[in-house]
């Protein structure tokens, strides 16, 4: 199946440090979610974009929905231990549906 | 704790056999999606159920099944299996709209 390619595909860290991860698509989506899954757990929803250009918070993580509407954007400010995980991108067209296509994930690791 | 509940948490079975799973949504969600995640696949969406109606199938084969019931609990029937469907299954819900609230899983094994 489809899937949107996520980069980096891992990430080593120092805690402190901010994270800049991003997903693209060759194709258009009408919204972006970026969730975080812990081992051994389901997904858990962290940003959703609903507009090209927008810019949304929640606490230190900041997220953009890409101008082409192609791509996203994560960013992580000053890293805790419990940033550990994999973060994924999803996208949707809206069409008629909400099937979610998800990103490849990226791996965070902090290194003590 | 997303609300969304999943039973078993594990389950270990033969090649060939037949098992169910089960998802109960968050209270007030209508739709109900199921999603496989295997290592070298990541997630795949399943299908979509809303308020009992089937609205949007992905890549689900043929030995796998689905369905809503009126108290708008699911259960995803996998038969016939073989070994590559060893995999995590995820339940997500939402209301209706894209924010989907994905349940804590079922580890599926296939030996």
């Amino acid at each position: 199946g489809q899937q949107l390619n996520q980069s980096p595909q891992s990430m080593f860290i120092q805690e402190g440090e901010d994270v800049s991860m991003n997903c693209t698509s060759s194709s258009i989506f009408n919204t972006w979610l970026w969730y975080k899954q812990d081992p051994g757990e389901g997904p858990v929803l962290l940003i959703a974009l609903y507009k090209a250009g927008e810019l949304t918070s929640n606490g230190r993580l900041t997220a953009q929905f890409g101008i082409t509407r192609k791509d996203s954007f994560l960013n992580i400010s000053a890293s805790i231990p419990s940033d550990v995980g994999i973060y994924f991108c999803a996208g949707a067209t809206n069409f008629g549906n909400e099937k979610l296509t998800f990103g490849t994930g990226t791996r965070l690791t902090i290194i003590p | 704790d997303s609300g969304v509940t999943q039973t078993p948490k594990h389950l270990i079975t033969a090649t060939g056999q037949r098992v169910t799973l089960r998802c109960s949504p968050r209270s007030g969600d209508l739709s109900v999606y199921w999603y496989q995640q295997s290592l070298d696949q990541g997630l795949q969406f399943l299908i979509q159920y809303y308020n009992g109606e089937e609205r949007a199938k992905g890549n689900i084969l043929e030995r796998f099944s689905a369905q809503q019931f009126p108290d708008l609990h699911s259960e995803l029937n996998l038969s016939s299996l073989e070994l590559g469907d060893s995999a995590l299954y995820f339940c997500a819900s939402s209301v209706g709209n894209l924010e989907q609230f994905f349940g804590p899983g079922t580890r599926l094994t296939v030996l």
